[in-house]
């Protein structure tokens, strides 16, 4: 069974640019989230969806993040304009209810120059 | 509000040596408690879990963490390193009803040969 992926790995963009992160949960996992690591400090949840339902979006620093999950299957978290304190980590992870342990991707490492 | 501290940033120890992790809890109710680990290149793992019952819970690669509530504590302990256990190990905890996880800032294991 595959995993949960996440594409890019890197991206490497400039102050003011778009960048757009996808993530792919395990096939049939309804909750998906993403959190995000920044400067070495704790991970910090973003936000959760339940199929293509934003569950809690709590953790969005700002409206500057826009997610989507459209169909409930991939997500992708948008951040636009990027800044530099945007620079970090941004993990996805996936559970089929959300009483389970979640499955991690990768990440994503976003760097803003 | 709940929080999670690894006082420790930074641990080594020797191969074959004894490991200890530390990691205090805040939490109001009973806690779901998580010990991940992150291997370089790859995401979170999860070592174990607790949710009721045994306060002393065995993981995955030999790896065990035994909840105290008097102290808020959830450590994680493993009797012989392999240096194969160089990672940085995150505890984390279950926030609300929908699995929000609320993790401390990692301690980064080195393991001398």
């Amino acid at each position: 069974e595959a995993g949960v992926t996440q594409f890019p790995s890197h991206s490497v963009i400039e102050k003011g640019q778009t960048v757009t992160l996808r993530c792919d949960p395990i096939s049939g996992h309804d909750n998906l989230y993403w959190y995000r690591r920044v400067m070495g400090k704790e991970i910090k949840f973003l936000l959760h969806f339940v199929k293509e339902s934003k569950q809690d979006e709590s953790g969005m620093p700002n409206n500057r993040f826009l997610a989507e999950r459209t169909g409930g299957t991939y997500s992708t978290l948008k951040v636009q304009p990027a800044e530099l304190e945007d620079s970090g980590v941004y993990f996805c992870a996936s559970s089929p209810n959300s009483h389970n342990e979640q499955f991690f991707g990768p990440g994503t490492r976003l760097t803003v120059l | 509000a709940q929080s999670v501290t690894q006082p420790d940033i930074h641990i080594t120890v020797s191969e074959g040596a004894s490991l200890e992790l530390r990691c205090n809890y805040s939490y109001g109710a009973t806690p779901y408690l998580f010990w991940y680990v992150q291997s370089p290149g790859q995401g979170l793992q999860l070592l174990l879990k607790y949710f009721s019952g045994d306060t002393l819970v065995q993981g995955i690669k030999g790896f065990e963490a035994e909840f105290k509530r008097s102290q808020s504590s959830f450590n994680l302990r493993k009797p012989s390193v392999h240096w194969s256990d160089a990672a940085e190990y995150f505890c984390a905890v279950v926030s609300g009803g929908y699995n929000k996880l609320i993790f401390g800032a990692g301690t980064r294991l080195a393991v001398h040969p």
